[in-house]
């Protein structure tokens, strides 16, 4: 059973540019959460998504970043006109649905580290 | 914030037990305690959850004490490739919340 997959591993923009991270959940999981790693600090929230939906997004910066987890295929992390800040790993986490009052585990992918350059 | 205090070192000696303290003193009756753990940059890795009862899997045990204001993660025979950040999380069950990380224990276990 594949663990939760993200695309490119690396990435290196061009401050200005456009960055798309792509994140594919475990088998069966319909629940996507992504997380950014700043160099030396901890994990934190961005956003969490359902098939089509955007459940939380309290963790996104207002502008240039968007987040979309479609009907068919991977959930896209969007960074538009990316500056030296962005720099970070992403990681993408999912969950399958959860029963009322019940436990779920996050699984992780490998995470994306973009630099911009 | 996290709602988790842990220490931010620890060393432990290879075969030997490590055991990981974490207090949430502000921990809801509905909120279940977590325990993720992050190799180098790899991305966090699931260990072991629980409510009120201790927890024992392939990977650790978890003991909660009775008024669940602490716990403790267990590793009974730590290797050298348990060196890692671990994250003491509490979450509630449902609802799909966002996992507050905060700064975690770096466990070095040593030769």
């Amino acid at each position: 059973n594949a663990g939760v997959m993200q695309n490119p591993r690396h990435l290196v923009r061009r401050r200005g540019q456009e960055a798309r991270l792509r994140c594919s959940p475990m088998k069966g999981h319909s629940h996507v959460y992504w997380y950014r790693q700043l160099p030396e600090e901890g994990l934190k929230f961005m956003v969490y998504l359902q098939k089509e939906n955007i459940i939380d997004e309290s963790g996104m910066p207002k502008e240039r970043f968007s987040a979309e987890f479609p009907k068919e295929g991977p959930s896209i992390l969007r960074i538009q006109q990316v500056v030296r800040g962005d720099s970070a790993a992403y990681f993408c986490a999912s969950s399958t649905k959860q029963l009322a009052g019940g436990p779920y585990e996050q699984y992780f992918g490998p995470g994306t580290r973009l630099t911009v350059t | 914030d996290a709602k988790t205090t842990q220490p931010t070192s620890m060393d432990c000696a290879e075969g030997r037990a490590a055991n990981l303290p974490c207090n949430h003193s502000t921990i809801s009756g509905n909120e279940y305690v977590y325990w993720y753990r992050q190799i180098h940059s790899q991305g966090p890795q699931y260990i072991i959850h629980g409510l009120k009862n201790n927890e024992t899997n392939e990977m650790a045990s978890l003991i909660i004490t009775e008024d669940r204001k602490s716990s403790t993660l267990i590793l009974p025979h730590a290797t050298l490739r348990d060196t890692a950040v671990y994250y003491c999380i509490v979450r509630v069950g449902t609802g799909g919340f966002k996992t507050i990380f905060g700064a975690g224990t770096r466990l070095f276990v040593k030769a």
